[in-house]
């Protein structure tokens, strides 16, 4: 069983809707949780780290649910610019990468 | 502050060649990470160094050494490359290594280094 997994994708929805992603961990002793984005032939930013209390920024929300092993990340208002691949990412013991969820904001 | 930085950007290697990616930080930070990204596959780590002068094997370490030079410093060398090691490679830093016991583990990524093994 793979660390983390994340649905894929694809994700195309239009300006101004709102999208959530999921990921599952398996391993329950995980300590820090992330969701970083990846551009097109980029690197990977950090977009926000997730907080046992959930956590926002702007229009974005990041949940953790410890119980059900499994992390979420919100936007609302998509925007054109929100395109992206959108990677979990779960720290324990090293960091455990999603293979991301692609994005597609269409106008 | 130019965070993350890796030479060479692009690479075409023949079969049965060597070359040294390089990467350095400057953010002070002691863990340093060699990462591949694959189409389909996701971030797969190779080797990382919890801090300087410790270096450990990550998921995929064949084909591949590492050399942590200094804090600053972590290189890859590849001694013989093989058409499987195509791929796009990322180096990363972050201060602390995610051991659990708490400590800043973001990690900040270098630009990437795209590889061509013919």
């Amino acid at each position: 069983r793979k660390e983390v997994e994340q649905d894929p994708g694809p994700f195309n929805v239009p300006e101004g809707a709102t999208v959530a992603f999921n990921c599952t961990y398996s391993n329950s002793a995980s300590q820090s949780f992330f969701w970083y984005r990846q551009d097109c032939r980029k690197e990977p930013k950090l977009l926000m780290s997730v907080y046992s209390s959930g956590n926002e920024d702007g229009r974005f929300t990041a949940q953790l649910n410890r119980a059900s092993q499994y992390i979420s990340l919100l936007i609302r208002d998509s925007k054109l610019s929100d395109s992206a691949t959108y990677l979990c990412v779960v720290a324990s013991g090293q960091f455990y990468f999603g293979t991301g969820t692609s994005l597609t904001v269409i106008p | 502050n130019a965070g993350v930085t890796q030479t060479p950007k692009f690479q075409v290697l023949k079969t049965g060649q060597s070359m040294t990616l390089q990467c350095a930080q400057d953010m002070n930070h002691n863990s340093m990470y060699w990462y591949r990204q694959d189409p389909g596959m996701g971030l797969r780590l190779i080797y990382y160094s919890a801090s300087e002068g410790t270096t450990d094997k990550g998921e995929v370490p064949n084909g591949y050494n590492v050399s942590r030079l200094n804090k600053r410093e972590f290189s890859l060398r590849l001694e013989s490359a093989a058409p499987s090691q195509t791929s796009v490679y990322f180096c990363a830093s972050s201060e602390a290594f995610p051991w659990g016991t708490g400590g800043n583990n973001e990690q900040f990524f270098g630009p990437g280094t795209r590889l061509t093994v013919l």
